[in-house]
């Protein structure tokens, strides 16, 4: 079955450092893969997608991913944490097809970031 | 442009009760996924609506149904409450074209916290 692992429950970081974040997923075949961000009490905003192509994929607020095929894996970056980036981050994938577009969520990885 | 509405926030149910959600979709969206989301968890897949018809279905029991209303608004609907019913469910639009590949277009509502005990 398709899966989406976040190995990093809850993440640490000074203002000013560099991010990264790790997702890694198990599918058949190269899915779409996104990035989502959650703040308190608020609903999902997309950070980022890839569907194909280059493999760097640039987001809003400064994040950027790869997407790294041999191994399965879709990390988001950030060069220089801000402290409104606190938040809850979520990978996701989607099958690739003509049905149903369901995204598969990893169980996110709370960003808190320290002054 | 306005975004997805979801009513209510925030909702305290008994155990057996049924509850209702709400959801407007974003202006020109023709679909609505829900999604539930548990304490420290992501969200997981309910089911879908396309031109108010179901369009798919996530591992949820019978008891989770909706509607989707020729407006495109849409209803989840629970019965017979459970203690592990407690999340945040989430209603999320996008426009979809039928045997086209989609593009995930989603916009989020910031969802309703239902809580069952």
């Amino acid at each position: 079955a398709q899966s989406v692992t976040q190995p990093d429950i809850h993440i640490t970081v000074s203002e000013g450092a560099s991010l990264e974040l790790r997702c890694n997923y198990s599918y058949g075949a190269t899915p779409y893969l996104f990035w989502y961000v959650q703040s308190p009490g608020q609903g999902l905003q997309l950070l980022l997608k890839y569907f194909s192509g280059d493999t760097l994929v640039q987001g809003i607020k400064g994040f950027e991913a790869e997407f790294k095929r041999s191994q399965s894996s879709f990390n988001l970056r950030k060069p220089s944490v801000h402290w409104s980036d606190a938040a809850e981050y979520f990978c996701a994938v989607a099958l690739k097809g003509y049905n149903t577009d369901k995204l598969i969520f990893g169980t996110g990885t709370r960003l808190q970031v320290f002054p | 442009e306005t975004g997805v509405t979801q009513s209510p926030t925030h909702l305290i149910k008994t155990r057996g009760q049924q509850v209702t959600l709400r959801c407007s979709s974003q202006s020109g969206h023709n679909t609505v996924s829900w999604y539930q989301q548990a304490l420290g968890q992501g969200p997981q897949f309910i089911f879908q609506y396309y031109r108010e018809e179901e369009n798919g279905r996530g591992n949820f029991p019978p008891r989770f149904s909706g509607l989707q209303f020729p407006n495109y608004s849409s209803e989840l609907n629970v019965n017979a409450l459970e203690l592990d019913d407690s999340a945040l469910y989430l209603c999320a639009s996008s426009f979809g074209i039928r045997f086209r590949e989609y593009n995930y277009g989603y916009t989020f509502g910031s969802g309703t916290r239902l809580t069952v005990v």
